[in-house]
């Protein structure tokens, strides 16, 4: 399966604890974009990452979460101290090139983050 | 603020029926896409929509992109158990940043 990759697919945390959710994107792919979906709601963006820089966060809360992508290996978004209302389906997407009509965005089937 | 409003919330029919959804905006878009969602499963995309007035179908989906790309709707011909699922639209301005809407619930019974 050459598709983006996204683990692990259930995480469960209690609060304070740190989550750490990997994404690897599909091959050839350097632009991965990171999502927040409640439920029966839409995605949220959140951060978008090309290898080894971060292009635009503004979708990211200041405190408590970082992501990055580096040169090898998949990217990771990490929350720290993590809180009950961070519970949600947190989706990974790639691309090859910038997203767009002739660069679309692959989506991973997400991890689902539940907080204790 | 939802920069993106899709209506209906939730729509529920008969195996064979006709249904439009829409996905509306007071902003221009650079472009506009659509997506379906299952459960338990990331989007899965469907079109992308770019230029003012455009017309894309597959199969029995017709998408079209508003004049002043502000807008778009998805028209399902004869809906199939099979359509039912999350219908997203997106948009972007940069194609930095996607923007996607709240989604439509389909769900076609048999």
């Amino acid at each position: 399966n050459a598709g983006v990759m996204q683990n692990p697919r259930h995480l469960v945390r209690r609060r304070g604890q740190e989550a750490r959710l990997r994404c690897s994107p599909m091959k050839g792919h350097s632009h991965v974009y990171w999502y927040r979906q409640l439920p029966e709601e839409g995605l949220k963006f959140m951060v978008y990452l090309q290898k080894e820089n971060i292009i635009d966060e503004s979708g990211m809360p200041k405190e408590r979460f970082s992501a990055e992508f580096p040169k090898e290996g998949p990217s990771i978004l990490r929350i720290q101290q993590v809180v009950r209302g961070d519970s949600a389906a947190y989706f990974c997407a790639s691309s090859r090139g910038q997203g767009g009509s002739n660069q679309p965005q692959h989506f991973g089937d997400g991890t689902r983050l539940s907080i204790l | 603020t939802q920069l993106l409003e899709q209506s209906p919330q939730f729509l529920s029919i008969q195996e064979g029926e006709n249904l439009t959804v829409y996905c509306n905006s007071s902003s221009v878009f650079s472009s506009l896409q659509w997506y379906r969602q299952e459960p338990g499963e990331g989007p899965v995309l469907l079109v992308t929509v770019v230029t003012g007035g455009e017309v894309k179908k597959l199969k029995r989906l017709t998408f079209q992109f508003g004049d002043a790309r502000k807008d778009s709707s998805l028209h399902i011909t004869a809906a199939q158990p099979g359509d039912t699922g999350l219908y997203l639209c997106a948009g972007t301005y940069n194609f930095n940043k996607f923007y996607f809407g709240s989604g439509t619930k389909l769900n076609v019974k048999p």
